[in-house]
């Protein structure tokens, strides 16, 4: 069964620094998809970056970027130059490559604190 | 661009009362899902649908029911409410094509409280 933890429930940044939010994932599926969404404090779900199982090349999307190590089974959130807008909840999730179900299984989030 | 769209946002129900919390997408998104989210432990699928007619449980599908007549539409039923059932429930849509890459594009939520 796919399973995704984030073992990190709060971390702390100083604004204009880099910050890397650990994500590990479980599935026997060759092909999936990873994705990390932001939830601020408004509640809504934005989603920031997305890797596929297949892609030689390390996701990038402005200041983020994903760490993606296939043999560890880690895909870690890499936000450079952090604001004082990144504190929000980050989630981690992945979707296995079967067309027929939809399952986005999230892991438990980290919340992010950025300081000045 | 409404994408998609939850109702209500806020509703306040008894132990014991039933409710549907409405989704609707405008995006032709064939996958439709229901999440409910609960401190400490993230979002949990409850239901999901990969076409109209087609719907499967999730994690935590007890208490819940959901149907799909239509591609655009997507309730999610409320029985007999229980305190358990206190939560901050999201609907989400996402395309087939090329699944596994596809976001899943989220409505605002709608916070459960169940008295």
């Amino acid at each position: 069964a796919q399973k995704i933890t984030q073992t990190q429930p709060g971390m702390f940044v100083q604004e204009k620094e880099a910050v890397t939010l650990d994500c590990t994932y479980d599935t026997s599926d060759p092909s999936y998809g990873l994705f990390w969404y932001k939830q601020p404090s408004s509640g809504e779900m934005i989603f920031l970056i997305y890797q596929g199982s297949y892609d030689q090349q390390n996701a990038t999307e402005g200041r983020y970027s994903l760490n993606f190590q296939k043999a560890r089974k880690s895909a870690n959130l890499v936000i450079s130059a952090s604001q004082l807008g990144d504190s929000a909840m980050y989630f981690c999730a992945m979707r296995e490559g079967s067309r027929n179900t939809d399952k986005l299984i999230f892991g438990t989030g980290t919340r992010l604190q950025v300081f000045p | 661009n409404a994408g998609v769209t939850q109702t209500p946002k806020f509703q306040v129900l008894k132990t014991g009362q039933s409710m549907t919390l409405q989704c609707a997408q405008d995006m032709n998104h064939e996958y439709m899902s229901w999440y409910r989210q609960d401190p400490g432990m993230g979002l949990r699928l409850i239901h999901y649908s990969v076409g109209a007619g087609i719907t499967d449980q999730g994690e935590v599908p007890n208490g819940y029911n959901v149907s799909r007549s239509t591609t655009e539409d997507f309730p999610l039923r409320l029985l007999s409410a229980a305190p358990s059932q206190t939560s901050v429930y999201f609907c989400a849509s996402s395309s087939p094509r090329q699944l596994q890459n596809t976001e899943a594009f989220f409505g605002q939520g709608t916070r459960l409280t169940v008295v």
